[in-house]
């Protein structure tokens, strides 16, 4: 079966350090994988998806990049937090139909 | 324009009573998967249903059910019997299949509804 496992749990960083949170997945192969992001009570917003190694789709601008550098392994970076990057982030597989598996969320506090 | 709206941003229910959370939804896609997910205050996402754009009947799991009125573009989840663990945040969500190649966008998410149930 499909699982995601999504590191560390929680964080907190200083305005202006380095961020790198990783995403791994087991039990498929060239998933679609994304990284959304979850502010303090609103609604998830996609960051960035990739449909392969080396292929990164961005949906909004931001202070942060994403990397696919194997095919089950996805990464969200910044090389300069800012107190806006705050949140709840989840990592996400969606394949066909109904299969959607989500990470256990990295809860991140710029400080 | 909003793609899923749940205009309910937060209820409270008493415990072992019905509740309907509502959602509607913005697409011209013809093909588009709609979703419900539970969010505890651990952060996770728990899947609770799927109804697909071409399903005939509404979709139900155990005491979750979806109901789906596409004319109208709305997909309220529905739990019987309310339960103290229901308490948590509550998205709809949809994706659309054809005119996104396939899905590649992912799912695209209400703003949710924070349920609390009451004993």
């Amino acid at each position: 079966s499909q699982t995601i496992h999504q590191w560390p749990a929680t964080l907190v960083q200083p305005v202006g350090s380095p961020l790198s949170l990783e995403c791994t997945v087991e039990g498929t192969s060239n998933p679609n994988l994304y990284w959304y992001r979850q502010a303090a009570g609103r609604g998830l917003q996609l960051l960035f998806y990739s449909v392969g190694i080396g292929q990164i789709s961005s949906e909004v601008p931001q202070n942060l990049s994403a990397s696919r550098p194997q095919d089950r392994q996805f990464i969200l970076s910044s090389k300069k937090l800012l107190l806006s990057d705050s949140g709840f982030y989840l990592c996400a597989w969606i394949g066909g139909g109904t299969e959607a598996f989500f990470g256990q969320g990295t809860r991140l506090t710029v400080v | 324009a909003q793609k899923i709206t749940q205009t309910q941003p937060g209820m409270f229910v008493q415990e072992k009573e019905a509740v309907t959370l509502d959602c509607t939804y913005d697409t011209s896609d013809p093909s588009y998967g709609l979703f419900w997910y539970k969010q505890p205050s651990s952060g996770e996402m728990i899947f609770l249903i799927y109804q697909g754009s071409y399903d005939q009947q509404n979709a139900t799991e155990g005491r979750y059910s979806l109901n789906f009125q596409k004319a109208r573009k709305s997909a309220n989840l529905v739990i019987s019997a309310s339960q103290l663990g229901d308490s948590a945040m509550y998205f709809c969500a949809m994706r659309e299949l054809m005119y996104s190649g396939g899905g590649a966008d992912g799912l695209t998410f209400g703003k949710g509804t924070h349920l609390i149930i009451q004993p």
